[in-house]
């Protein structure tokens, strides 16, 4: 049972340059989510969805990009990198509503140099 | 907006001392409220929740009582272990108020030394 699956663990990445981070899920559930983690800050909204071809910004969409193209997969793209954006992403799924249980991947360490 | 407020960290306790985490919010309609648990190296997993008021989220020994009147839910354990070491997430969703996603605290870490 794999749950929330986001690939790789750890990047870096040089200023400019561009990555896609992946999340899959094997749970059918049609909202899926990505935060950033930064340190003492809690978690910061950047994309949601809720459902296949539908997406939608969160607090901070800014400098990325996403798609949803099947139930399963919801990548996030990072165009040109800044190091504002060094920090963890978790992507997240659930079933329905933010009311409901959140399951979350393991992460993406990040880092921008 | 919703907004979640938690206790500033670290917190270091010695085993079986007990626990309270505080934690309070500001919402426009009747949010739930959640606690998470992010163990090292880990995503956060959900602890506890309770979607109205007065009642009481519980699990692995962690308890946390929904209060309207002072809007609060504190997290709470009688004897903690060193496995409880952590960083505990308070959050809430507020559909009524017009946010569907979870809103969440700054979160605490929590040291427990044997």
């Amino acid at each position: 049972n794999a749950g929330v699956t986001q690939t790789p663990k750890f990047r870096i990445l040089k200023i400019g340059q561009s990555m896609t981070l992946q999340c899959a899920q094997d749970m059918n559930h049609n909202y899926m989510y990505w935060y950033r983690q930064d340190p003492g800050m809690g978690l910061k909204l950047i994309y949601y969805s809720v459902g296949a071809g539908i997406t939608d910004k969160g607090e901070v969409p800014n400098g990325y990009n996403v798609s949803r193209s099947t139930t399963e997969d919801f990548p996030l793209r990072l165009e040109l990198a800044a190091p504002s954006q060094t920090s963890v992403y978790f992507c997240a799924s659930s079933y329905s509503k933010a009311g409901s249980k959140l399951f979350f991947g393991s992460g993406t360490q990040l880092s921008v140099l | 907006g919703d907004s979640v407020t938690q206790m500033e960290g670290p917190v270091t306790l010695s085993e079986e001392a007990f626990l309270t985490i505080n934690c309070t919010y500001t919402a426009t309609g009747y949010p739930s409220l959640f606690w998470y648990v992010q163990y090292p190296g880990e995503g956060l997993q959900l602890l506890l929740k309770a979607t109205k008021a007065d009642d009481k989220g519980s699990n692995k020994g962690f308890e946390a009582t929904y209060r309207k009147e002072t809007t609060s839910f504190h997290l709470e354990k009688g004897s903690v272990q060193v496995s409880d070491s952590a960083v505990y997430f308070c959050a809430l969703s507020d559909p009524q108020g017009g946010s569907e996603k979870l809103v969440f605290g700054k979160g605490t870490k929590l040291t427990v030394n044997p």
